[in-house]
């Protein structure tokens, strides 16, 4: 079975500044996708960026990025330019390609807050 | 609007009381999900359905049962066999068959047992 581990429960960045998040993951299979959604304190669950195994070039998202070491099962999120709306709980979440597969598996996620 | 709603926002029940989770999503999507999250603990998967009339086990399957008669629905039921509910609840859906299937979600239910 898949796991991913987000080791670092707390962040804390200044805004304006940037910010990377830690993600790494276990798996057997080559083929499958990786995703980073926020959860703000509203409790809505939104995709931040994806991610295909297959795909070398390193998915961005305007002010998000990621940085994948397929090798490594490492899939880190960097934010740029931290936004006091970047405060929230972000999870890493990992789907396998197998068949219909459509199930994710989450980490336990990492809160992050913006100091202005 | 497309999207999922989940109703109600705040539900109390005593022990021993089983309850009902409403998850309806109207973006076509065939398949649907629920997530329980407590703190510390990320999101676990209870149940998931991928077409009408079928559904299958999550890691977290016990004391939970759903059923999926409409494609729209995906209602959630928590017995009084699940020993420890009070949990936010999370719905999912996703499209199949598509390049990342990527799930999109409901606001949630919080849901305490008094």
């Amino acid at each position: 079975a898949q796991t991913v581990t987000q080791s670092q429960p707390e962040m804390s960045v200044q805004e304006a500044e940037t910010v990377t998040l830690s993600c790494t993951y276990d798996t057997s299979e080559s083929d499958y996708y990786l995703f980073w959604y926020k959860q703000p304190p509203s409790r809505q669950m939104i995709l931040v960026i994806r991610q295909e195994a297959y795909k070398q070039q390193n998915a961005t998202e305007n002010r998000f990025s990621v940085n994948f070491q397929k090798a490594a099962k490492s899939f880190s999120l960097k934010i740029s330019d931290s936004q006091l709306g970047d405060a929230a709980m972000y999870f890493c979440a990992y789907r396998s390609e197998t068949g219909a597969n459509s199930k994710l598996t989450f980490g336990k996620g990492i809160t992050l807050s913006v100091r202005p | 609007d497309g999207g999922i709603t989940q109703s109600p926002k705040y539900l109390f029940r005593k022990e021993g009381q089983n309850v009902t989770l409403s998850c309806e999503q109207n973006l076509n999507h065939d398949a649907m999900y629920w997530y329980r999250q407590d703190p510390g603990q990320g999101l676990r998967l209870i149940y998931y359905s991928q077409i009408v009339n079928d559904f299958q086990k999550g890691d977290i399957a016990e004391g939970y049962s759903v059923s999926r008669e409409k494609k729209e629905s995906f209602p959630l039921t928590v017995t009084s066999a699940q020993k420890n509910p009070t949990a936010f609840y999370l719905c999912a859906s996703s499209t199949l068959g598509t390049r990342y299937n990527e799930q999109f979600f409901g606001p949630g239910t919080r849901l305490t047992v008094l």
